[in-house]
């Protein structure tokens, strides 16, 4: 799979918007982009995902960059609750039998501040 | 809304016992999975099932590991003679289908925090 970096935290503030940022360079043609996250004391939970354009769902936004080497998830209205590891994962598309694991990297440590 | 359940929360085991860690996956799901996540540390693939059978395993997976669904509803993995290095956090995650594209969501339950002592 290929690599993805993320910064190692990030700080904001309640009730305004977050940008997670997600560089992935070497991101094949075949590659999903999904975001995961990691609550306190509790196991990985799916965020979203996409391929080349952007993505809304009830959570969050995906933004995907044009030439799709970076990506930035969007929680536009950030609560304590967000408070969280978020990961970015890339997920190869592989018709013919890719792998179904998902590959953790460290993510991004977000604090929500009241 | 379904969800992946964990038993127990916490295990205290001795070094050299068998453990078991018990799932119970999202009832319609196909596809099981177990990660571990040692203190501090990241999220880690252990093994995936299907069809019962494994599909996939990490190298972590070793002959001290095995997994099985017992009935339509378990999915357990034990772990032989467990070793100080095996205390984590053990988590399962089951999803509907592989997903075209690689577009399948796995839904993770709470995780079963594994003490050898």
């Amino acid at each position: 799979d290929a690599k993805t970096t993320q910064p190692n935290s990030m700080e904001s503030n309640e009730e305004e918007p977050v940008h997670l940022p997600c560089n992935h360079s070497t991101i094949s043609g075949t590659d999903y982009i999904h975001w995961y996250r990691q609550l306190p004391s509790q196991g990985p939970e799916y965020v979203i995902h996409g391929l080349t354009s952007n993505v809304n769902n009830r959570m969050a936004s995906l933004a995907i960059a044009e030439d799709r080497k970076s990506s930035t998830l969007i929680l536009h209205r950030a609560t304590l609750r967000d408070a969280a590891v978020y990961y970015c994962i890339l997920r190869d598309v592989g018709y013919g039998g890719a792998t179904n694991k998902l590959i953790f990297g460290t993510g991004t440590l977000l604090a929500v501040q009241p | 809304e379904p969800e992946v359940t964990q038993t127990p929360s916490h295990q205290v085991t001795q070094m050299g016992q068998e453990v078991i860690l018990r799932c119970v996956p999202i009832s319609n799901h196909l596809y099981f999975y177990w990660y571990r996540q040692i203190l501090g540390q990241k999220v880690e693939f252990l093994v995936s099932f299907y069809n019962n059978e494994i599909s996939e395993k990490s190298e972590i997976f070793d002959d001290q590991f095995s997994v099985e669904r017992p009935d339509g509803s378990n999915f357990t993995l034990k772990i032989r003679s467990t070793k100080l290095e095996d205390s984590a956090m053990y988590f399962c995650a089951s999803s509907e289908k592989k997903g075209i594209g690689g577009t399948d969501t796995q839904y993770f339950g709470p995780g079963t925090r594994l003490t050898v002592l």
